[in-house]
């Protein structure tokens, strides 16, 4: 199994430009999310979806759009890339809600993102 | 408001010692957490986690403690070997919101030779 996958690994945008962050995961998670890592802040959730057709917004959505229509994809879109976008993005991916264990998240390689 | 603290940016620890990282919490729904690795320029790796209903979980040199009551979770290294050099991460989920999880700040532990 590949797990987790992202690409790119690393983009220069300009100011105004969308991008679409490609992820992948071939465990057959239900549950997929995207996070970025600022310094000195963790890792912040962004959007999330528990199943195919399904997503919802995390802490920090705004300037960014998702959608899900396979178990295996869940791309994020940003629609007009700002300096305050400049971050590492995560994506994650884990079982359903069957019981505490499947809590586990399993990160792809993160993309390095910088807006001009 | 950070709901998921850790208050020490970097600890630095000689080989074969124990190494202690702390985490803080404030909202008392969560009942999930975990302990992340994360190497540079790689994903954080899960490395171990406890459930509410128990004090303490080990998993071979990696022990974590739980005090519901102080809201408060370590993560114990024991020994601490040069290759545990990283940025660990403590994550909480809540019983109401899913998988959802809220990371600290983290902790870049140092070990030297």
């Amino acid at each position: 199994n590949a797990g987790v996958t992202q690409t790119p690994k690393f983009q220069v945008l300009k100011t105004g430009q969308s991008m679409t962050l490609q992820c992948a995961q071939d465990m057959n998670h239900e549950y997929m999310s995207w996070y970025r890592q600022d310094p000195g802040m963790g890792l912040r959730l962004i959007h999330y979806s528990v199943g195919a057709g399904i997503t919802d917004q995390g802490e920090v959505p705004n300037g960014y759009n998702v959608s899900r229509s396979t178990t295996e994809d869940f791309p994020l879109r940003l629609l007009s890339a700002a300096p305050s976008q400049t971050s590492v993005y995560f994506c994650a991916s884990s079982y359903g809600e069957q019981g505490a264990g499947t809590k586990t998240q399993y990160f792809g390689p993160g993309t390095r993102l910088l807006v001009l | 408001d950070q709901q998921v603290k850790q208050n020490s940016p970097s600890l630095s620890v000689q080989e074969g010692r124990i190494s202690i990282l702390n985490c803080d919490y404030t909202n008392s729904m969560f009942d999930y957490f975990l302990w992340y690795k994360k190497y540079p320029a790689e994903g954080p790796t899960f490395l171990i986690s406890i459930s509410s209903i128990k004090d303490k979980n080990e998993d071979g040199r990696f022990t974590v403690f739980l005090n519901k009551s102080a809201k408060h979770l370590s993560l114990h290294i024991v020994p601490s070997q040069p290759g545990d050099s990283a940025v660990y991460f403590c994550a909480a989920s809540p019983n109401n919101a899913g998988n959802m999880l809220t990371f600290g700040g983290g902790t870049r532990l140092m070990v030297k030779p």
